[in-house]
């Protein structure tokens, strides 16, 4: 099955940095890669997805790149706040038959600096 | 619109016992998702249900189980229970082709 890592593990940024958490994925025909954002005590949220259609796509102060050939895609924030301190996972699928069954990193730890 | 709604927000069991975990999707989601979410091990893809049948099933043992009801509703169930099942369940609906949406989750813990 599909095999989804996640770096660093911890990321510390200073209020105003932008901070990029980077994944590979080992499946070549998943298709689609969502991220979320689970903050304490509180389940995962989406923030921003991509599919394998896209090179990158942007949200305000998110954005997301993915590169099909070396199977890795990212996640840009900038301008980081103190309300961005959370743990970010991100996740790919296969896209097919209304199965939208996600494979997970392991999360990163983003803190905020202020 | 209310989002995913799960019950209870903690249960605490005995090694041995058996647990019942609740799922409400969105109004409107067809589909249920279970991921069981351990101390540093992510979140673990448990089972998927779709128009109240069992669609596809995560690497763990039988006596996880559960099932979706007409109104697309789901229970989890854990039966004999183990040290190593404490974590927190998540719940996630969606319609066909779109994004899950996750709730909040439950607090298993097993003693």
């Amino acid at each position: 099955g599909e095999n989804v890592e996640q770096h660093p593990s911890t990321l510390s940024v200073q209020e105003g940095d932008s901070a990029v958490i980077k994944c590979t994925y080992s499946d070549s025909a998943s298709n689609y890669f969502p991220w979320y954002k689970q903050e304490l005590g509180k389940g995962p949220q989406l923030i921003i997805d991509i599919r394998s259609n896209v090179g990158e796509k942007k949200d305000q102060r998110i954005a997301v790149t993915l590169n099909k050939t070396a199977k890795h895609f990212s996640l840009h924030i900038t301008e980081t706040q103190p309300e961005d301190s959370a743990v970010y996972f991100c996740a790919a699928s296969i896209e097919a038959r209304g199965n939208n069954r996600l494979a997970f990193g392991k999360g990163n730890q983003v803190v905020v600096i202020p | 619109e209310a989002g995913v709604t799960q019950s209870p927000t903690h249960l605490i069991k005995t090694r041995g016992q058996q647990a019942t975990l609740r799922c409400s999707p969105i109004s409107g989601h067809t589909s249920v998702y279970w991921y069981q979410q351990a101390l540093g091990l992510g979140l673990q893809f448990l089972l998927w249900y779709d128009e109240g049948e069992e669609r596809n099933r995560g690497n763990f043992p039988p006596r996880f189980s559960g099932r979706q009801f007409p109104n697309y509703s789901s229970e989890l169930n854990v039966n004999a229970l183990e040290l190593e099942d404490s974590a927190l369940y998540l719940c996630a609906s969606s319609r066909r082709g779109s994004p899950l949406h996750f709730g909040n989750g439950t607090r298993l813990t097993v003693t």
